[in-house]
């Protein structure tokens, strides 16, 4: 069983707060992280899909960053606004494996 | 819109029913996909097809738990004699070169 781990579940900032999560997984057999936010009642939206050690990726004010040695994650977001608030999903994706395995994610509310 | 559509939002069944899901996904994605939400929990995964091909079902997939691709192009989740722990909502998606796109999802209550 693969284990995925976000921190923290849940984060509450104020409107032009900067802030960041972790996501960690197994550091063996690594092919791909995915992260998505999901809004309630909308799809799951795909950020960022990375697949190199070292890997930075950048979509306005959020950006992500991985570690596939030590098996870890993080995503930023700079500058949060209200409308950043949703639950931030991280995925893993074994060299072994079809499908992605997923944390528990990380519910952000940003108080304007 | 990730353009992967599910039918029906919303289903409230009594225990022991059944029920049945409808996932339309994007058009040239030939992979799909179902997985299952629960409350404070990321999704997890139920089964994949390839086309029309059933690949790979999850042991949370109890034989109450059928899916279907005939065609290769939309996809039905039917679940049997529905129980209260069949409370979830229920995910689908299609896989294009990298990144997997969400239908917004059927969330099922059972009373």
């Amino acid at each position: 069983i693969l284990n995925v781990e976000q921190s923290p579940q849940s984060l509450h900032v104020q409107e032009g707060d900067s802030t960041n999560f972790t996501c960690s997984f197994p550091s063996s057999n690594f092919y791909a992280l995915h992260w998505y936010r999901w809004e309630t009642a909308k799809s799951p939206e795909a950020l960022f899909v990375m697949t190199l050690n070292g890997d930075e990726k950048k979509k306005g004010r959020i950006s992500a960053t991985l570690n596939t040695k030590e098996g870890y994650s993080y995503l930023y977001i700079k500058g949060s606004q209200p409308e950043d608030s949703a639950t931030y999903l991280c995925a893993f994706i074994s060299g072994s494996a079809r499908q992605l395995t997923f944390g528990s994610g990380t519910q952000l509310t940003v108080l304007p | 819109d990730t353009g992967v559509s599910q039918d029906p939002r919303h289903k409230i069944t009594k225990r022991g029913q059944n029920v049945t899901f409808r996932c339309d996904p994007i058009s040239e994605h030939n992979r799909l996909y179902w997985y299952r939400q629960t409350l404070g929990q990321g999704p997890e995964f139920l089964t994949y097809f390839q086309n029309e091909a059933q690949l790979e079902k999850s042991r949370l997939l109890s034989d109450r738990f059928s899916a279907e691709r005939p065609k290769g192009s939309f996809s039905t989740l039917e679940i049997q004699r529905t129980e209260q722990g069949d409370s979830a909502m229920y995910l689908c998606a299609s896989i294009g070169a990298y990144e997997q796109y969400f239908g917004p999802g059927t969330r099922l209550t059972v009373t």
